[in-house]
């Protein structure tokens, strides 16, 4: 069973980085891309980026090109979300999501929530 | 940069009715459009793919339809536990995932 278990939820204030994490399990960490999708509370879902657990090469929606950044850890089967500067708007659930070979995400992890706040 | 948008925001029905969700691309696209559920709390549910194929486990009740730039999910006949958010998504184009904004399906 694919299993994608996400780290707990996190307050900062302004300006300070954060790293969240996504761990895989049940497959090969290799064989699928890692999406990172945000959802602010009570709005929609935006995919903001991913990445290929074979080479870390990712890629980025224009929203979020910049501000946020992907990485992997091959060895433990873990992807990243970081941020150098958390922004108020920041504040949001983000969860990591894995694609079937045809494209669409299966996969969900349970959600991170991070509130950004002073 | 293809965008999705969904009618209606906020759709009623009575359980036991049937439920029609539409959702439309600014160009046409492939049949790389899926359908996802979420409701409170909980993570986005992939319902169908491909257009029109249901993922493992959905129930018979649940259809999707379409092509070029006009997709349908229907719902045939409303049970208490499908009033959620309904989400549609083109996949596999570039530079990743777009989703529609959402339409929220309630009790009437």
């Amino acid at each position: 069973e694919v299993l994608l278990a996400q780290s707990g939820a996190e307050v900062k204030k302004p300006g300070e980085s954060l790293t969240i994490s996504c761990k895989a399990s049940g497959y090969s960490f290799t064989d699928s891309w890692i999406n990172w999708v945000r959802q602010v509370p009570g709005k929609g879902l935006e995919w903001m980026g991913r990445i290929d657990p074979t080479d870390s090469y990712s890629n980025f929606s224009p929203s979020f090109q910049g501000h946020v950044t992907i990485s992997v850890d091959k060895s433990s089967g873990i992807a990243y979300l970081h941020w150098s500067i958390l922004e108020a708007s920041d504040t949001a659930i983000y969860y990591c999501a894995r694609p079937e070979r045809e494209g669409h995400l299966r996969d969900w992890g349970q959600g991170t929530l991070v509130i950004v706040s002073s | 940069e293809v965008v999705m948008t969904q009618s209606p925001a906020t759709l009623s029905v009575s359980p036991g009715e049937r439920a029609t969700l539409s959702c439309r691309a600014s160009q046409t696209i492939s049949s790389n459009l899926a359908w996802f559920q979420q409701k409170p709390g909980q993570a986005p549910r992939l319902l169908i793919y491909g257009t029109s194929t249901r993922a493992t486990g959905v129930p018979a009740r649940f259809s999707g339809s379409g092509s070029g730039t006009e997709f349908t999910l229907t719902i045939s006949s409303l049970q208490s536990e499908d009033f959620a958010v309904y989400y549609c998504q083109h996949y596999n184009n570039w530079p990743g995932y777009t989703f529609g904004p959402g339409t929220k399906l309630e009790i009437k």
